[in-house]
């Protein structure tokens, strides 16, 4: 039962770079969603797809892009990497977009940029 | 929007002695609330949600949380802590997504 699955887990990259963050999931859901976690700032989010083929941003949404690609894969890209987009990533899904449902998580990105 | 936060940053407790980790909402409507752990290197795991059944939540790991109107709260507890209950403690809020407090770290003291 794998649930969330990112890839990759660890990532250095200079400034400048491009890269994309995988997630899948397998639990037929129709909601996923991209955070970045901070230290002291909780998780905040970036993107959301509320259901295939939709996706909107969320709370800091600036230097990222993302795709879902399918139901069960929503990527985000970094076009140009900043030093402020060190973080690590999360990405969720849950059964509906609506109130009261439980996300999901993957294990975490966590990504360097110099 | 709907939004939590969460007051201490760090809690540090005994072994033995009472978690207690504090959140209060900001809400016109009675919102849903949830409680997230997340220990050292991995996602975030849900301890126990708020949906309106029932003001006293229980969830995993004899945690519990207790939903005040009057008090726009939703502290979390846990009697007795262990050592394994040493990580970082989210609370949320949801509408059409989750929203997240800052986080308090617990770490229990032998």
């Amino acid at each position: 039962n794998a649930g969330v699955t990112q890839t990759p887990k660890f990532q250095v990259l200079k400034t400048g770079q491009s890269m994309t963050l995988q997630c899948a999931q397998d639990m037929n859901h129709n909601s996923m969603y991209w955070y970045r976690q901070d230290p002291g700032m909780g998780l905040r989010l970036i993107y959301y797809s509320a259901s295939e083929g939709t996706t909107d941003k969320g709370e800091v949404p600036n230097g990222y892009n993302v795709s879902r690609l399918n139901k069960r894969e929503f990527s985000l890209r970094l076009e140009s990497a900043a030093p402020s987009q060190t973080s690590v990533y999360f990405c969720a899904s849950s059964e509906s977009p609506g109130a009261g449902t439980e996300a999901f998580f993957g294990q975490g990105t966590r990504l360097t940029v110099v | 929007a709907q939004s939590v936060t969460q007051l201490g940053s760090h809690v540090s407790v005994s072994e033995g002695a009472l978690v207690l980790l504090r959140c209060n909402y900001s809400s016109s409507v009675p919102p849903y609330l949830f409680w997230y752990v997340q220990y050292p290197n991995q996602g975030l795991q849900l301890l126990l949600k708020y949906t309106s059944a029932a003001t006293l939540v229980k969830g995993i790991n004899g945690f519990e949380a207790e939903f005040k109107k009057s008090e726009t709260s939703f502290h979390l507890t846990k009697p007795p802590a262990h050592m394994s209950d040493a990580a970082e403690y989210f609370c949320a809020v949801s509408d059409y997504k989750l929203s997240f407090g800052a986080g308090t770290t617990v770490t229990v003291r032998a």
